[in-house]
């Protein structure tokens, strides 16, 4: 079973590259990697889906290594809007398992 | 447009109180999951569901159940409800491997 470890916080200051790391060793050959961005009082929005290599798109991007063992979302020039907490979730036909959660917190 | 709804935004029950949570989808999505969200404990698997009168439990199914008697619609139960089942509560329904929807969420408070 795939379960997944991030850190819980990170500081970055506006209009800096951030990058969110999770590790999930135990991923399955058809386990894809989803992250996800949340506010408080809302419930989690979708921000990338990846399988292996890198995915971009208009808000990040996903970088897979080969092993897939990890995954690092970045968020180019941040900016205090990307405050949130965010979700790391990796997905199968039979799990589905979301870290606990990295804070983000963009300082002006 | 997806749409996930949860029956209510906000609930407030008294502690030993049947309490029941729906969560209603119009994708014809398979898979329905109900999870719990605490500060500090991030989203906590309870049940899910892959198709009609199907459940299994996940992390933390003590104090719930589930039932799912039609494709769009999955109920949290919560027998007999607790102090320490005051949280926000989050549906997710997808397809196979992707296509991952969170409904609004319900904040119950339990008194």
């Amino acid at each position: 079973l795939a379960k997944t470890t991030q850190p819980i916080s990170m500081d970055s200051y506006e209009g800096q590259e951030v990058n969110i790391t999770c590790s999930h060793n135990n991923i399955a050959t058809n386990d894809y990697i989803t992250w996800y961005q949340q506010f408080p009082s809302q419930g989690p929005r979708f921000i990338i889906q990846g399988y292996k290599t890198k995915v971009t798109n208009e808000v990040a991007s996903l970088f897979i290594p080969a092993d897939r063992k990890s995954s690092t979302l970045s968020l180019p020039r941040v900016s205090l809007s990307d405050t949130a907490v965010y979700y790391c979730l990796v997905a199968g036909a039979n799990n589905l398992f979301f870290g606990t959660g990295t804070r983000l917190t963009v300082i002006p | 447009d997806v749409k996930v709804t949860q029956s209510s935004r906000y609930l407030v029950k008294r502690t030993g109180e049947k309490v029941f949570l729906e969560c209603v989808q119009d994708m014809d999505h398979e898979n329905m999951f109900w999870y719990r969200q605490d500060p500090g404990l991030g989203l906590r698997l309870i049940y899910f569901s892959y198709d009609v009168k199907m459940k299994e439990k996940g992390d933390i199914p003590e104090g719930y159940s589930v039932s799912r008697e039609k494709k769009e619609r999955f109920s949290l139960i919560l027998e007999s409800a607790s102090t320490n089942q005051t949280s926000m509560y989050l549906c997710l329904t997808g397809g196979i491997w992707y296509e991952q929807y969170f409904g609004p969420g319900t904040r119950l408070t339990v008194t």
